[in-house]
């Protein structure tokens, strides 16, 4: 197991178009959590999972994003519509369980021109 | 609301001199503090938690509830600590609330 992996590690897109980033925690980590880091600053908390229930978004998450983690393993974010203020780091980590250390992926950039 | 405060964006160190990266926080709750390092082309990785008491690769940090304050220090900074550092907050949801960074670069 290496860890949490991310993919694509980079993504450009037109405004307007649809991304689709996929994340696969480490084996048995029961939580998932997807952050977003935008330039100068710390990641900020978007969504996590707890197997496959979705327990929390934050309202960052507008309509137009939407989280999957269908068989609790492997997690899919998409973004929809896309906009220039979508362009960011989007991270992923994964833990065991509740207040365990989250493991983080290397990210997947996205930008919007 | 929680709230994690790093003063300093960039902080310079010369080797073998002493280091501190603030962090205070504002949280309502029982507040779990960490602090995550991110390496020259690495991922953020954790590097120390409040609750475990460790000093991990030198570095130390306590959390002081009535400064709401969890400083990072080092006695004598390395070159290969040079790296981005967070302070973080976990929420009642287990969710990680960071701040926004320091940088520190060791000069050799």
């Amino acid at each position: 197991d290496t860890g949490v992996s991310q993919d694509p590690r980079h993504k450009i897109t037109k405004r307007g178009q649809n991304v689709t980033f996929r994340c696969d925690p480490i084996s048995e980590h029961n939580r998932l959590y997807w952050y977003r880091q935008t330039l100068g600053q710390g990641p900020e908390f978007l969504t996590y999972f707890q197997n496959e229930a979705q327990l929390e978004k934050s309202r960052l998450l507008s309509d137009r994003f939407s989280a999957e983690r269908p068989k609790g393993s492997f997690s899919t974010l998409e973004i929809q519509r896309t906009e220039q203020g979508d362009s960011a780091m989007y991270l992923c980590a994964s833990s065991l369980g509740v207040r365990d250390e989250q493991y983080f992926g290397p990210g997947t950039r996205l930008t919007v021109t | 609301a929680q709230r994690v405060t790093q003063p300093e964006k960039l902080l310079s160190v010369f080797k073998g001199a002493p280091v501190e990266l603030k962090c205070n926080y504002s949280y309502s709750g029982s507040p779990e503090l960490f602090w995550y390092v991110q390496y020259s082309r690495q991922r953020l990785q954790l590097l120390l938690r409040h609750i475990s008491r460790e000093s991990i690769k030198g570095f130390t940090a306590d959390l002081n509830k009535g400064e709401t304050s969890f400083h990072l220090k080092k006695p004598f900074a390395q070159e290969e600590d040079s790296a981005m550092y967070y302070c973080a907050l976990i929420t009642g949801a287990n969710n990680l609330f960071f701040g926004t960074g320091t940088r520190l670069t060791v000069i050799p």
